[in-house]
């Protein structure tokens, strides 16, 4: 089992510009979710999912969008890259709900110039 | 939990000595759930333990043990006879108050030196 996978691993944009990073789950979890880590700031949710078809906001949503066409896979998606979303990305899956454990991807570094 | 708190912030010991995170947190209530996280410089974040609040028995495992206890509402950490290895950050976290998020403390960067 591979686990949590994303990718890029790294990955420089300039303003304006657009991606997309992959999470992909080899452990059949309903729960997926995106999460940002910044210096000083710890992990935060930005955008997660309860299942194939559905996504929801976490607490950072702003300038991200998601969708989760497969139970397998979850994209995070930046439309107009700003400096600000310059951060590592952890993808992360469980079972069932937060009182399962998550299981997290290797990261994705991104810088936005 | 509503708040996971980890005061320590940076902790240096060396090689062989015994090290004691210490994680306290704050719910209202009876049931919740916590979890202790690595994150070793490759930057991973790597799944060490989950623990819910009607299991107050310690847990040990190699080197590492936690101890529960609901009366300080606190989840320390200690890793035994430390090694370089074990050099990284290390988050506690709990379920928030949102329903929906995983709340992060923020994090005690441990470094051992041999």
């Amino acid at each position: 089992n591979a686990g949590v996978t994303q990718t890029p691993k790294f990955r420089v944009l300039k303003t304006g510009q657009s991606m997309t990073l992959l999470c992909a789950q080899d452990m059949n979890h309903e729960y997926m979710y995106w999460y940002r880590q910044d210096p000083g700031m710890g992990l935060r949710l930005i955008h997660y999912s309860v299942g194939e078809g559905t996504t929801a906001k976490g607490e950072v949503p702003d300038g991200y969008n998601v969708s989760r066409l497969k139970k397998q896979n979850f994209l995070l998606g930046l439309e107009s890259a700003a400096p600000s979303q310059t951060s590592v990305y952890f993808c992360a899956s469980s079972y069932s709900d937060l009182t399962d454990t998550q299981y997290f991807g290797p990261g994705t570094r991104l810088t936005v110039l | 939990a509503q708040k996971v708190t980890q005061a320590q912030t940076e902790i240096s010991v060396v090689e062989k000595e015994d090290v004691t995170l210490d994680c306290v947190y704050e719910t209202r209530d009876t049931t919740y759930y916590l979890f202790w996280y690595k994150q070793p410089p490759s930057g991973e974040l790597v799944f060490l333990i989950r623990r819910n609040s009607f299991d107050e028995q310690n847990e040990i495992s190699g080197r590492y043990s936690w101890n529960f206890q609901k009366s300080t509402s606190s989840f320390n950490f200690t890793i035994t006879a430390s090694q370089v290895v074990d050099s990284a950050v290390y988050f506690c976290a709990s379920p928030g108050d949102a329903g929906n998020m995983l709340t992060f403390g923020g994090g005690t960067r441990l470094m051992v030196k041999p």
